[in-house]
């Protein structure tokens, strides 16, 4: 069965420093790997996806994601974090059937330091 | 292009009473079709999955139940409601073509029950 494991649930940076969330999958194939963000009580955005190709993708707002087939891994980074990025983000997994459901990590919540 | 509506935005009930969470997809045609929950501190749980008109997957025993009369319409729904099923509730479509469409998110429905 898929899953999405994201070990980190509250992280907290100064605002112009990097930033890197964790994320690893379970999956029996390649899967379909995203990455959303939610502000405080709104539906989620999508700030990339990868399902095949350079393994490492660029979304919007400056994120960018690296696909690591040995590790299952998807990590989120960003180089320079701006007090706007402070929300909660959501790792996900999905296989590669027309049928195939959408499985989310627990989420990390990002907060900026002045 | 696409868009998804979910309603209401909140909805305080009582323990004991029905309830009945609606969303409709317009722009698009035979969409995957998703319920979720979002717990504090529990991420994003999928509670019911759908790939058709009728076709309803449970995820997770619960309290609720889920429909899908048109092909576009995804109803959320319980006979009596209990304090646990309080959260906040999301719906999303994607596409199924099974190429890497990601999930699009309504608002969400934030369920107090009292």
């Amino acid at each position: 069965a898929q899953s999405v494991t994201q070990p980190d649930i509250h992280i907290t940076v100064s605002e112009g420093a990097s930033l890197e969330l964790r994320c690893n999958y379970s999956y029996g194939a390649t899967p379909y790997l995203f990455w959303y963000v939610q502000s405080p009580g709104q539906g989620l955005q999508l700030l990339l996806k990868y399902f095949s190709g350079d393994t490492l993708v660029q979304g919007i707002k400056g994120f960018e994601a690296e696909f690591k087939r040995s590790q299952s891994s998807f990590n989120l980074r960003k180089p320079s974090v701006h007090w706007s990025d402070a929300a909660e983000y959501f790792c996900a997994v999905a296989g590669y059937s027309s049928a195939s459901k959408i499985i989310f990590g627990s989420g990390t919540r990002l907060s900026i330091r002045p | 292009s696409q868009t998804i509506h979910q309603w209401p935005a909140t909805l305080v009930q009582p323990v004991g009473s029905p309830l009945s969470l609606e969303c409709t997809v317009e722009g698009t045609s035979n969409p995957n079709l998703y319920w979720y929950r979002q717990a504090a501190g529990r991420g994003l749980q999928l509670l019911f999955y759908s790939v058709g008109i009728g076709q309803i997957s449970s995820e997770v025993p619960q309290n609720l139940s889920a429909s899908r009369p048109q092909d576009r319409q995804f109803i959320l729904s319980s006979k009596k409601l209990l304090l646990s099923d309080s959260g906040f509730y999301l719906c999303a479509w994607s596409g199924s073509r099974g190429v890497g469409d990601e999930a699009f998110f309504g608002q969400g429905t934030r369920l107090t029950v009292v």
